[in-house]
Order: structure tokens, then C-alpha cells, then sequence
């Protein structure tokens, strides 16, 4: 399948700093990739939609000023969590859809490993 | 919009036991994958899915997309087959998966 990378995976921050998130397609290009957040024990909530050279699509409740998305080129999405706070604290997973191939379908989509933010 | 829902939620095997997991969508899907989650968070796939039935070793899945609904099978459960399993559907490769709430299996030895 395709492969799809996240920098860092944890990260501490004190509140009211801001941390980057890097989300890479390592063996394709992609021109959309997704951003999901997940809290304990829940299941995976999309945020963001990310379009190579173009501003990113947020979901209802997300707010676009707080978590800042840059899709600069067709390898790698980044989200920013600006001053961020405890409520912030989460697990962040990226993902993109692989050109179809020998071992990847149509449509299918892979998942990056994520990256666990502890805000305190 | 879509709506999925997967049953059960909870699941506890004896190591060597057969399981079915189900996933019902609300409206018809052009991408239906499914994915296990493993004890550090990455989300693994499983398979795509949107129509027909596929194997890989001890697991298999069927998606009757008419009827939507799809399943997947685990035969022979190891404990590492522990963790939660997501069912995800999706209009196309370029539109978000919507997910499940997920059915966290564990495999008892």
C-alpha cells in the first residue's frame, strides 16, 4: 500500500504556544488530504480537508483561525495548532488518497501513524 | 449526512473463536474501507470494500451495497487481532471517509 508519514508523533506543548503537525505522502503525490482528530476512546472526527495550492475546507465547529492548514506542495500538508490549550489535547491523523496500483485500490485511502498533542 | 453505524461496539473472544462485525451506511457509498486500529493509534487496512467479497488469510469482508450494509469476519481470533475496528465510507477517493463508532474487539488467550 501507500505510505503516509507524521512529524511528530507526540508532542508536549505549554498552553498558549503554538505546535506543527507535517503530514507527508512519502511514495505519491496527492492533491487532497484529510485531518481528522481523535478523543479517547471515540472515533475519528474530520476537521479539515486539504487542497494542494488552494485554502482548506473546515468542518462545522472547526475554527479555521485556530488550527491554520498549509497544503504548499503535492507531498506534504501541515496543520497548525495556534495557542493551543488543554481542550486542544488530542490525537491528530492525517490521510490521502494513493493513485490506484498493484497494491493499492481506487478511492482508498491510507492513514498516517498520527500525532498525540498534550497540551498543559 | 451519511450515517454510519457499527455493531457490536463491544466484543470479547476466546483466542480461536469466529467473529462477524457489522457496518450499516444510511445512503449508498462509492468507498467503503475498513480499518483496525492498533494499540498506538495507527489505523491499519484492512480492506477497500465498496462492493462484492475479498479475503486475506483469517479475514474477509462483504459489502452488499445494495443493502447496505457490510461485514467483516475474523476466523481463528489471535490476541493480536485486539484492538478496535472502523468501518469507514466515502463518496470518492477525494472526499472524506465518514466512520463508525467502531467495535473494540479483545482476544482472550
Amino acid at each position: 500500500g501507500a505510505v503516509v508519514s507524521q512529524h511528530p508523533s507526540w508532542v508536549i506543548c505549554k498552553s498558549g504556544t503554538s505546535v506543527k503537525i507535517e503530514c507527508r505522502s512519502l511514495d505519491f503525490q496527492a492533491t487532497t488530504m484529510f485531518w481528522y482528530r481523535q478523543f479517547p476512546k471515540q472515533s475519528l472526527m474530520l476537521m479539515a480537508t486539504s487542497n494542494e495550492g488552494s485554502k482548506a475546507t473546515y468542518e462545522q465547529g472547526v475554527e479555521k483561525d485556530k488550527f491554520l492548514i498549509n497544503h504548499a506542495s503535492l507531498t506534504l500538508s501541515t496543520l497548525t495548532v495556534t495557542s493551543a490549550h488543554p481542550e486542544d489535547s488530542s490525537f491528530y491523523i492525517c490521510s490521502a488518497r494513493a493513485p490506484s496500483g498493484r497494491r493499492t485500490s481506487y478511492n482508498e485511502q491510507f492513514f498516517g501513524p498520527g500525532t498525540r498533542l498534550t497540551v498543559l | 449526512g451519511i450515517q454510519v453505524e457499527q455493531s457490536p461496539p463491544d466484543l470479547i473472544l476466546q483466542e480461536g473463536a469466529n467473529s462477524t462485525l457489522r457496518c450499516n451506511f444510511s445512503d449508498s457509498v462509492n468507498n467503503l474501507q475498513w480499518f483496525h486500529q492498533n494499540p498506538w493509534g495507527q489505523l491499519i487496512n484492512l480492506f477497500y470494500i465498496p462492493s462484492g467479497t475479498k479475503q486475506n488469510g483469517r479475514l474477509s469482508a462483504t459489502t452488499v451495497a445494495t443493502e447496505r450494509y457490510s461485514l467483516l469476519y475474523i476466523s481463528s481470533s489471535q490476541t493480536t487481532d485486539s484492538g478496535v475496528y472502523f468501518c469507514a465510507v466515502g463518496d470518492s477517493g477525494n472526499t472524506p471517509l465518514v466512520f463508525g463508532k467502531g467495535t473494540r474487539l479483545s482476544v482472550i488467550a
